[in-house]
């Protein structure tokens, strides 16, 4: 039962423009989600967070919003940087519990 | 040693063999937890420890085997394991707030095993 999913595997975006990563969730509780970036041979790193009682979050290049009638969210980043690219994790959880899911992840290729 | 670490960073074992994985952190969080990353897969919440007491078991196979001895410390030890349980292991952690808001999860570098 995939709770959170990315249905984009890849995603390939020219340097200095804008990156959109999707996240689609089904489990009407959660309400906290977070996206986090991996580079190959590393753990995933926390990039960004938002509660359900906002719909948009903003640090620095990295904007995420979140559409809670639709129960989707999804990642900005603008603008992209070749360094921007690895596998991106969109992650939920449901009050304060410790059981994070996560979707497969989408790889971000920012060309220069 | 700083944030989360794991040893080792890669492990190939038979089938019929005793291994155990190791997690570390240095942040003085009381959550720790154990992830399973297959190919093109989610990552799966496998067991979680608050305050050194398991709170989730996320319906492992009894051949992984968790071990919190304290707060920073967190093993998985692994016996007679399958071809398919070759995967990613991550570790991480957090501090968790009884009743506080959500606090974003510390990962390792994880331990790439391969099962023969």
């Amino acid at each position: 039962d995939q709770q959170v999913k990315q249905n984009s595997p890849s995603l390939s975006v020219q340097e200095g423009r804008i990156s959109i990563l999707n996240c689609d969730y089904t489990n009407s509780m959660f309400d906290y989600f977070l996206w986090y970036k991996k580079y190959p041979a590393e753990g995933p790193t926390f990039l960004i967070s938002i509660s359900s009682i906002k719909d948009k979050n903003e640090d620095g290049r990295f904007t995420v919003f979140l559409n809670k009638s639709a129960k989707h969210l999804s990642l900005h980043i603008v603008p992209s940087q070749p360094g921007d690219s690895a596998v991106y994790f969109c992650a939920a959880s449901a009050g304060n519990n410790n059981d994070m899911r996560f979707g497969a992840g989408t790889r971000l290729t920012v060309k220069p | 040693e700083t944030g989360v670490t794991q040893t080792p960073r890669h492990l190939v074992m038979g089938m019929t063999n005793k291994k155990s994985l190791k997690c570390e952190q240095h942040l003085g969080h009381n959550a720790m937890y154990w992830y399973k990353q297959s190919a093109k897969k989610p990552l799966e919440l496998m067991f979680v420890y608050n305050f050194k007491e398991q709170t989730e078991n996320n319906s492992v196979p009894s051949r992984f085997s968790p071990e919190c001895p304290n707060s920073s410390h967190l093993f998985l030890h692994l016996h007679t394991l399958q071809p398919e349980d070759s995967a990613l292991y991550l570790c991480a952690s957090s501090q968790y707030v009884m009743g506080g808001t959500y606090n974003e999860q510390f990962f390792g570098p994880g331990t790439r095993l391969t099962v023969l």
